[in-house]
């Protein structure tokens, strides 16, 4: 049974880098593509990438977060991680890693249990 | 990329059928079958219950049903349960390689 941990500090400041990792048990994380989703408080899901390995290491970004975001994948620990850069009160949100199942059309189909970052000074 | 539209809050009482819809557009919803739904209880993790668009994944009840036309998709729950309250998402992958949410609907049992 494959199962997803964030892990990571709860309070970033402003301006600085938000950094995140999810620990996958269970499976091998190469065998699948990645996903981080985040969720403000009271509000809906927002897909932020997905990261996957088929040669060489891929990405897929939200256009509206791209240019603050970066994710990458250690296959030697099973891990895959999120960095978010010069963040603001508006990147305060739980994030959830979540596995992409292509055999599924690409549904979100095991989740972590997500982790609380809250930006603030 | 825009969130698609899903009505706010939906309800029902137990054992009658509520339907909730996901609007998007040609580039998304509309374009593709890979549209899934996603129930999350509050404080919980969402929970995957359908995907490309009709299909239920191993040990989600039969009661939870998708459907699409055109640029809408709907999940329709039938025998209304009081453990059906949620938070309900839908999702699509879109021609920007991307993937993009709804608003979310509550559902509230009467």
């Amino acid at each position: 049974q494959v199962q997803l941990q964030e892990s990571g500090p709860g309070l970033v400041k402003p301006s600085e880098t938000l950094s995140l990792t999810c620990t996958v048990s269970g499976g091998s994380i190469s065998d699948y593509y990645w996903s981080w989703i985040r969720q403000p408080a009271g509000k809906g899901l927002e897909w932020i990438g997905r990261i996957y390995k088929s040669g060489s290491t891929n990405y897929n970004y939200n256009p509206s977060l791209k240019s603050r975001v970066t994710m990458s994948l250690d296959t030697s620990k099973n891990q895959f991680s999120l960095r978010l850069f010069s963040v603001t009160a508006a990147d305060t949100a739980v994030y959830y890693c979540a596995r992409v199942r292509i055999s599924y059309s690409e549904a979100f189909d095991i989740w972590g249990l997500g982790t609380l970052v809250i930006v603030s000074s | 990329q825009s969130a698609l539209t899903q009505p706010a809050s939906v309800s029902g009482s137990p054992g009658q059928s509520i339907t909730i819809s996901c609007t998007g557009t040609s580039s998304d919803v509309g374009g593709y079958n890979y549209v899934s739904w996603y129930q999350q209880h509050p404080g919980k993790a969402p929970k995957f219950i359908i995907y490309a668009v009709t299909n239920r994944p191993s040990g989600i009840s039969n009661r939870f049903s998708g459907s699409k036309s055109g640029n809408t998709a709907s999940l329709t729950i039938s025998g209304l349960q009081a453990e059906d309250e949620a938070d309900y998402y839908c999702s699509s992958y879109t021609s920007n390689i991307t993937w993009v949410f709804g608003g979310g609907t509550k559902l509230t049992v009467l």
